[in-house]
């Protein structure tokens, strides 16, 4: 497999435009996860899916973020309109399992997004 | 809210051992090692799913104490290329998810 793919690597964009960002989980795994990495913040969990249905959304910072999974093998992750703070390294990763999982998270190579 | 890593960073010269600390103030179900590199992936290193748990391979293992809600990472005999930052991710503190804690810097240096 050629493990989880996400698209683009970087972007930048101007405050106030609408950016996505793609991801494609490792076929199989049921757990689809997005995580934002920033300085400040560390790896924070912004929103989960199981089965394509998203189950915890409880860490999407506001209206703004919203994701989706149409289908097992793709999701995506919109912010709009953009603002400077969001800036930072968005990480998608699948899994087996949520916690109780032998072979741990797989993380895609990442997102950098700069919102000038 | 996340699990407490320490120290925040180390430094150690080529064959040296290091411990990294993971803390949680909860009970917890399973405990996740990921390592990441400047630029790169968090990539999973282990997972310790019970009290008393003891895993390891090559020179890097971990142990998973239940009672002190606390797991510990082993890094022996370090090499350059273990360099990179280490992250704890605790499974069951924090509901049906894994958090991450800070991360622990490591620097070997030949």
């Amino acid at each position: 497999d050629a493990g989880v793919i996400q698209s683009p690597r970087h972007e930048v964009t101007e405050m106030g435009q609408e950016v996505t960002l793609r991801c494609k989980p490792i076929s199989g795994h049921d757990y689809l996860f997005w995580y934002r990495q920033t300085m400040m913040r560390g790896l924070e969990l912004l929103i989960y899916f199981n089965n394509n249905v998203p189950i915890d959304d409880s860490g999407m910072p506001e209206d703004r973020f919203s994701a989706k999974m149409p289908n097992a093998s793709f999701s995506t992750l919109k912010i709009q309109p953009s603002e400077p703070r969001d800036s930072a390294v968005y990480f998608c990763a699948s899994s087996f399992a949520l916690g109780q999982v032998e072979d741990g998270y797989t993380f895609g190579s990442g997102t950098r997004l700069t919102v000038v | 809210q996340q699990p407490v890593q320490s120290p925040q960073a180390v430094i150690l010269r080529e064959g040296e051992d290091a411990v990294i600390n993971c803390s949680s103030s909860k009970a917890l179900y399973s405990v996740h090692w990921y390592r990441q590199k400047h630029g790169e992936a968090p990539v999973f290193l282990m997972i310790l799913l019970k009290g008393g748990e003891q895993k390891g391979h090559d020179k890097i293992s971990a142990s998973f104490n239940e009672k002190k809600q606390q797991s510990s990472l082993y890094l022996t005999a370090s090499q350059l290329s273990y360099s990179g930052t280490y992250f704890c991710g605790t499974y069951g503190e924090y509901g049906n998810k894994l958090v991450f804690g800070a991360g622990t810097i490591l620097r070997v240096k030949s």
